[in-house]
């Protein structure tokens, strides 16, 4: 497709379970973001890639939260031992370079009970 | 943290009608781009504007950028109910992370 396709849509996971959340970027973009929105506010960054590397991974929350990007095209957000408060909508994003437009995917929604 | 914040909080007009939501940011930019949500999900590209333009258009669509006042504007013209969303500004500081507002709730009444 030519948008940014993420999976699940939806996802409901029990607490402590571990889950993962796939990001598929527009063809040809090397720079991939994860940001992560609650209910009522703006999307808040998680972790920028670069090609296969995480340029930047200061905005995931704890050691709970891991990013992959091994091929520097799909990448795969896990979250170990979810907690009540993991639940939000997930927002990939992808775009040519960091200086150009941003395209986002549909987001999963994570409903952790 | 925040960089951007999105005034109004919340906007409702009627069809046909302006919209215009503003964007206040702390830092220098290189530049600031504008998204539309609709129910929460996935976020539409609107428009990016440089540090170095002043006005951008897009169909019905005019963003401005005043970096010496450090804000920008949205403005819809001939609002429709589909235009019924959430925007967001989201600066851009020369490096790729991208900080978002709060964002405005737009709604056209019909």
């Amino acid at each position: 497709g030519a948008g940014v396709s993420q999976t699940p849509s939806n996802k409901v996971t029990e607490k402590g379970k571990y889950v993962e959340l796939r990001c598929d970027p527009i063809s040809g973009h090397t720079a991939l973001y994860w940001y992560r929105q609650s209910l009522g506010q703006g999307p808040e960054f998680l972790i920028y890639f670069q090609g296969t590397g995480a340029a930047d991974d200061s905005g995931l929350p704890n050691d709970r939260f891991f990013a992959v990007r091994p091929e520097g095209s799909v990448s795969t957000l896990k979250i170990q031992r979810t907690e009540r408060g993991d639940s939000a909508v997930y927002l990939c994003a992808s775009s040519l370079n960091q200086y150009t437009e941003a395209f986002f995917g549909q987001g999963t929604r994570l409903t952790v009970v | 943290s925040q960089q951007g914040e999105e005034d109004p909080q919340a906007l409702s007009i009627q069809e046909g009608e302006n919209a215009t939501m503003n964007c206040s940011y702390k830092t220098s930019i290189n530049n600031l781009q504008w998204y539309r949500q609709n129910s929460g999900r996935g976020l539409v590209h609107l428009i990016l504007i440089r540090s170095n333009e002043r006005e951008k258009h897009s169909g019905r669509l005019r963003v401005t950028l005043d970096t010496s006042k450090k804000s920008s504007s949205l403005l819809i013209t001939a609002s429709r109910a589909a235009d019924t969303a959430s925007y967001f500004c989201a600066t851009g500081s020369g490096t790729y992370k991208y900080i978002f507002g709060t964002g405005t709730r737009l709604k056209v009444l019909a």
